[in-house]
């Protein structure tokens, strides 16, 4: 089974440019999180969605970030336009919606983005 | 609201001498606690997890960690380090479910030969 794959694994951008990152969980995980980590500080969670529908967005830091998920299948983060603070790993996690006392959250390796 | 403290940035030890790495937590709600290692270049791979059920918990790669309500703690250990354990280690607490993970700020593991 593959596991959460990310792309790309980086990206260097300037200062009010566009970037997208992706995440393609693992198949049938209906649960899709967004964290990310700015350098020297702790990893940090953006949203969650369920299948398609976004169950929680309140890391989300400001309306530059937009994340989809078309179909409940692959999400997109785009950061709109991009700044120096937006630095960091992103990282996307998977896991089943069961209901249970937890499901585990498998991770990506991350997108590593650099705003010049 | 929840959050996750680990004390000391970076741990270093010798090759065969024990691992402890610290993390006190603090939760409104029964927490459920992770560890969670990365190796360079890799995601966060799950270590072991406490979910309410025995408070000493097993992990792979011969970790461990206990769940001390008491003290608000789920430190890490493992008797022997080995060079393949140097790695990045994070704390983690959720309210379970599908809820999301609130992470400490990692440690950084060094094994010196």
């Amino acid at each position: 089974e593959a596991g959460v794959t990310q792309f790309p694994s980086h990206s260097v951008i300037e200062k009010g440019q566009t970037v997208t990152l992706r995440c393609d969980p693992i198949s049938g995980h209906d649960n899709l999180y967004w964290y990310r980590r700015v350098m020297g500080k702790e990893i940090k969670f953006l949203l969650h969605f369920v299948k398609e529908s976004k169950q929680d967005e309140s890391g989300m830091p400001n309306n530059r970030f937009l994340a989809e998920r078309t179909g409940g299948t692959y999400s997109t983060l785009k950061v709109q336009p991009a700044e120096l603070e937006d630095s960091g790993v992103y990282f996307c996690a998977s896991s089943h919606w069961t209901g249970g006392l937890h499901n585990e959250q498998f991770f990506g390796p991350g997108t590593r983005l650099t705003v010049l | 609201a929840q959050s996750v403290t680990q004390l000391g940035s970076h741990v270093s030890v010798s090759e065969g001498a024990l691992v402890l790495l610290r993390c006190n937590y603090s939760s409104s709600v029964p927490p459920y606690l992770f560890w969670y290692v990365q190796y360079p270049n890799q995601g966060l791979q799950l270590l072991l997890k406490y979910t309410s059920a025995a408070t000493l918990v097993k992990g792979i790669n011969g970790f461990e960690a206990e769940f001390k309500k008491s003290e608000t703690s789920f430190h890490l250990t493992k008797p022997s380090a080995h060079m393949s354990d140097a790695a990045e280690y994070f704390c983690a607490v959720s309210r379970g479910g599908s809820e999301k993970l609130v992470f400490g700020k990692g440690t950084k593991l060094t094994v010196n030969p």
